[in-house]
């Protein structure tokens, strides 16, 4: 069962241009999300964070949406750069109290590709 | 900018072999977290730990055990190594108290031949 999707595998955007970055979550009991970006062969890179009680945050060229009701957060990108190329996860994080509190439930991916 | 080392990187290894993986944290974090990745896949929770002496199996089923006797370190290992352990082993690490982000390590990309 899979509670955390990101249904696109890829998307290719112009450099300049705006990224959009989508993720639905299916477990009400999840309050706190993340966006990573990964490199290959690295290890995943924290890029922004929101809590259930706002529905924006904002980090330079990093924004992220969450809507509550539709359980669908996005992560946008302006400008977006040739460097920004690389897979990107959601995360999603929930208080559901004993040994679940902290754990993260990660999306499949999105592999970004911005062009010059 | 974190601080989370693994070694190593890469690791080509026999069917059979014994086999362990370091992860250590420089910042202080008393929770400490094992993930594997196969390719073009989600990451899935195999370890985590607490704090020491603290440790517990994740969401995804594996044949690999942990330690955690020093609150830095993080070992990972596998007694019998197969094919089927081949992927890639992030570990990560965050403090207890309220919503902090887990940082990861660079990982260890494993092929069990």
């Amino acid at each position: 069962d899979q509670q955390v999707k990101q249904n696109s595998p890829s998307l290719s955007v112009q450099e300049g241009r705006i990224s959009i970055l989508n993720c639905d979550y299916t477990n009400s009991m999840f309050d706190y999300f993340l966006w990573y970006k990964k490199y290959p062969a690295e290890g995943p890179t924290f890029l922004i964070s929101i809590s259930s009680i706002k529905d924006k945050n904002e980090d330079g060229r990093f924004t992220v949406f969450l809507n509550k009701s539709a359980k669908h957060l996005s992560l946008h990108i302006v400008p977006s750069q040739p460097g920004d190329s690389a897979v990107y996860f959601c995360a999603a994080s929930g208080n559901a109290g004993g040994t679940s509190y902290g754990k993260l439930t990660f999306g499949q991916g999105t592999i970004l590709t911005v062009h010059p | 900018e974190a601080d989370i080392y693994q070694t190593p990187r890469y690791l080509v290894i026999g069917t059979g072999k014994k086999i362990t993986l370091e992860c250590s944290q420089t910042m202080g974090h008393d929770k400490m977290y094992w993930y594997q990745q196969d390719p073009g896949m989600e990451l899935h929770l195999i370890h985590y730990s607490y704090g020491v002496n603290s440790t517990e199996k994740g969401d995804l089923s594996s044949e690999s055990t942990v330690s955690r006797i020093r609150t830095e370190h993080f070992p990972l290992t596998l007694e019998s190594a197969r094919p089927s352990h081949t992927s890639q082993y992030l570990c990560a690490s965050s403090w207890t108290r309220g919503r902090e982000t887990q940082y990861f390590g660079p990982g260890t990309r494993l092929l069990v031949l």
